[in-house]
């Protein structure tokens, strides 16, 4: 049973456009979420996260929104550009307990982003 | 060096075999984690270790047999693998204490193909 789900997995965007990547959870003891952004050959980089206290966090073209109630995520980023090219994915954790260091993740979204 | 190392970068080897991954970070983390993705499924944790100590083992088989003599050094001792274990072995670090502090660092992965 998957906890985090991506439910596109892959999107297309003209450069300077806003891209919109989406995630869905299950588990209602997730309280941290994460985005990272993996691009060929390397490793998942750290991009943005948020906490379930709040419904937004911005850093930059990237943007956050959690929907506690809707059990949903999503990333915004504007304006997009060619470089933002990459496979996203969405992470989820549990504080304290034996969950504690446990990320969940989405199956991914690869963006492509055209000039 | 800076962040999360990895070596090899790419493994091939049979089921025979036994070699070792091997993982090492730089930047003052006690808790490290190994993560296997294969192709078009999910990263999937394996085993979490903080202060050296396995927190975490996800049911994994025994043939995959981890190994923290530190707090910067990990290792995944494989031995008799099967075709099916060939995938993108990720390791990751990170702080302990509060969710705030749960994003994982990760390394470039090691690529490994078991014939």
């Amino acid at each position: 049973d998957q906890q985090v789900k991506q439910n596109s997995p892959s999107l297309s965007v003209q450069e300077g456009r806003i891209s919109i990547l989406n995630c869905d959870y299950t588990n209602s003891m997730f309280d941290y979420f994460l985005w990272y952004k993996k691009y060929p050959a390397e490793g998942p980089t750290f991009l943005i996260s948020i906490s379930s206290i709040k419904d937004k966090n911005e850093d930059g073209r990237f943007t956050v929104f959690l929907n506690k109630s809707a059990k949903h995520l999503s990333l915004h980023i504007v304006p997009s550009q060619p470089g933002d090219s990459a496979v996203y994915f969405c992470a989820a954790s549990a504080a304290g307990g034996t969950s504690y260091g446990k990320l969940t993740f989405g199956q991914g979204t690869i963006l492509t982003v055209h000039p | 060096e800076t962040g999360v190392t990895q070596t090899p970068r790419h493994l091939v080897m049979g089921m025979t075999n036994k070699k070792s991954l091997k993982c090492e970070q730089h930047l003052g983390h006690n808790a490290m984690y190994w993560y296997k993705q294969s192709a078009k499924k999910p990263l999937e944790l394996m085993f979490v270790y903080n202060f050296k100590e396995q927190t975490e083992n996800n049911s994994v088989p025994s043939r995959f047999s981890p190994e923290c003599p530190n707090s910067s050094h990990l290792f995944l001792h494989l031995h008799t693998l099967q075709p099916e274990d060939s995938a993108l072995y990720l390791c990751a670090s990170s702080h302990t204490g509060t969710s705030d502090l749960d994003t994982q660092y990760f390394g470039p992965g090691t690529r490994l193909t078991v014939l």
